[in-house]
């Protein structure tokens, strides 16, 4: 175990619904990230929270918005829901120092009917 | 951006056969490298990294890898594979200072008894 959680495990939406995700950092860590792994894929940079403020984003819409809270916990939300959006949603938590490793939680999967 | 490539993405093999895993990434500058695992039902966990020094690398579970800058490649080899390293392997990169990790489409493991 890792020290990430993350809830819920599973998850089914209608498309045009939104949906938020939540992850809890490993003691200590001060970074969350957030990604997209599709099915065959591998995990694709959403973005990443540091210091409860947005520190980098990949190639995803503004639909995808998260937040971070003062105990470094995070939310991934998604507005107007789309089939495409079916994927595991991975949360990973870093800490406070460069050059280190990520610590990944088990996963969100999203299914988008 | 960084990229990376896997190659080879179903590998099946047996018992005691060695592995080898390829990976190459394209970004000019200093990066960190990473192997992640995933095992059926599991999170990702690191298998190994990267960050500066010696290039052979060596990991949990008897894997290594070798870093060669001229090439641009990370290849993750164990020299007796075990019917618990059936799994799914991803290559990861990050740009030193940043924690973004850019994944490979990941090389799916199967070790038949």
């Amino acid at each position: 175990e890792t020290g990430v959680t993350q809830s819920p495990t599973h998850l089914i939406k209608t498309r045009g619904q939104q949906v938020t995700l939540r992850c809890s950092s490993q003691s200590g860590h001060n970074t969350v990230s957030w990604y997209q792994q599709a099915l065959g894929q591998g995990p694709q940079f959403i973005f990443q929270y540091y210091r409860e403020e947005e520190n980098g984003r990949g190639n995803f819409p503004p639909r995808f918005s998260g937040l971070q809270f003062p105990n470094y916990s995070s939310e991934l939300n998604v507005n107007a829901l789309e089939l495409d959006d079916s994927a595991l949603y991975l949360c990973a938590s870093s800490p406070p120092f460069q050059n280190t490793e990520a610590f990944f939680g088990q996963g969100t999967r999203l299914t988008v009917v | 951006a960084q990229s990376v490539s896997q190659h080879n993405h179903h590998v099946i093999l047996s018992e005691a056969a060695s592995l080898e895993l390829g990976c190459n990434y394209s970004y000019g500058g200093t990066v960190n490298l990473f192997w992640y695992v995933q095992y059926p039902g599991q999170h990702l966990q690191l298998l190994l990294k990267y960050f500066s020094g010696d290039p052979l690398v060596k990991g949990i579970k008897g894997f290594e890898a070798e870093f060669i800058k001229s090439k641009f490649s990370f290849n993750l080899r164990k020299p007796s594979v075990q019917w618990s390293d059936t799994a799914e392997y991803f290559c990861a990169v990050n740009a030193q200072g940043n924690n973004r990790l850019a994944f490979g489409k990941g090389n799916q493991v199967v070790v038949i008894p």
